[in-house]
């Protein structure tokens, strides 16, 4: 069965860091990778969708890699700002199915201004 | 642009009630999920349906029933609510080739069984 860990659980930077999240997935076997946004009281919001055929992909300040092998992502977030403070979550999608999507416990993000 | 759609937003029930939380969307996809989120913890799939007039079990279907009818609306029933069935729902919606694309989410639905 795909587990999905995520590292740190929290973290707490100052506004206009570099920082990484991390994901690692105990299968290797999956479909994609998806990094998602969860603002307090809401839904999540997709952010990035790593295809297992590729090892990164990039969206304004948001850069995710996926090394498959290692069974390892990382969600890389340049020039952090305030409006980036959410939960960060990861999914691995080992496919055989619509139920094949793992979800992390997510990360808990907060950018001091 | 409105996407997946979940109604109420927050319910409280009592121990041994029954409710349906409504889900449409209007991205005419065919593959729509239940999940439930406890506090801390990752998304656990609850049900599951690949298109109108079939639907399948996720991780933690007991206490919960689904329908789907059409392509847009996918139903979640709690019959006779539990204080473990306190939870955010969310319902998500993603297209048929669903390996190549991503998975959309509606706000959530906070339910508190008292």
């Amino acid at each position: 069965k795909q587990e999905v860990t995520q590292i740190p659980a929290a973290l707490s930077v100052p506004e206009g860091e570099n920082l990484v999240l991390n994901c690692s997935f105990t299968d290797s076997a999956i479909y994609n990778l998806q990094w998602f946004r969860q603002d307090p009281g809401k839904g999540l919001t997709s952010l990035l969708l790593i295809q297992s055929s590729q090892r990164e992909q990039t969206s304004g300040r948001l850069n995710a890699s996926l090394d498959k092998s290692s069974g390892r992502s990382t969600l890389y977030i340049a020039a952090s700002q305030p409006g980036d403070s959410a939960t960060y979550l990861c999914a691995a999608d080992s496919g055989g199915g619509a139920d094949g999507l793992t979800f992390g416990k997510g990360t808990h993000l907060i950018i001091q201004p | 642009n409105a996407g997946v759609t979940q109604t109420p937003k927050f319910r409280i029930l009592k121990i041994g009630q029954s409710m349906t939380l409504q889900c449409t969307q209007d991205m005419n996809h065919n593959y729509m999920y239940w999940y439930r989120q406890d506090p801390g913890m990752g998304l656990k799939l609850i049900y599951y349906s690949v298109g109108a007039g079939i639907t399948d079990k996720g991780e933690v279907p007991n206490g919960y029933n689904v329908s789907r009818s059409t392509t847009e609306d996918f139903p979640l029933r709690l019959e006779l609510a539990a204080p473990s069935q306190t939870s955010v729902y969310f319902c998500a919606s993603s297209y048929p080739n669903r390996f190549r694309n991503t998975i959309y989410f509606g706000e959530g639905s906070w339910l508190t069984v008292v």
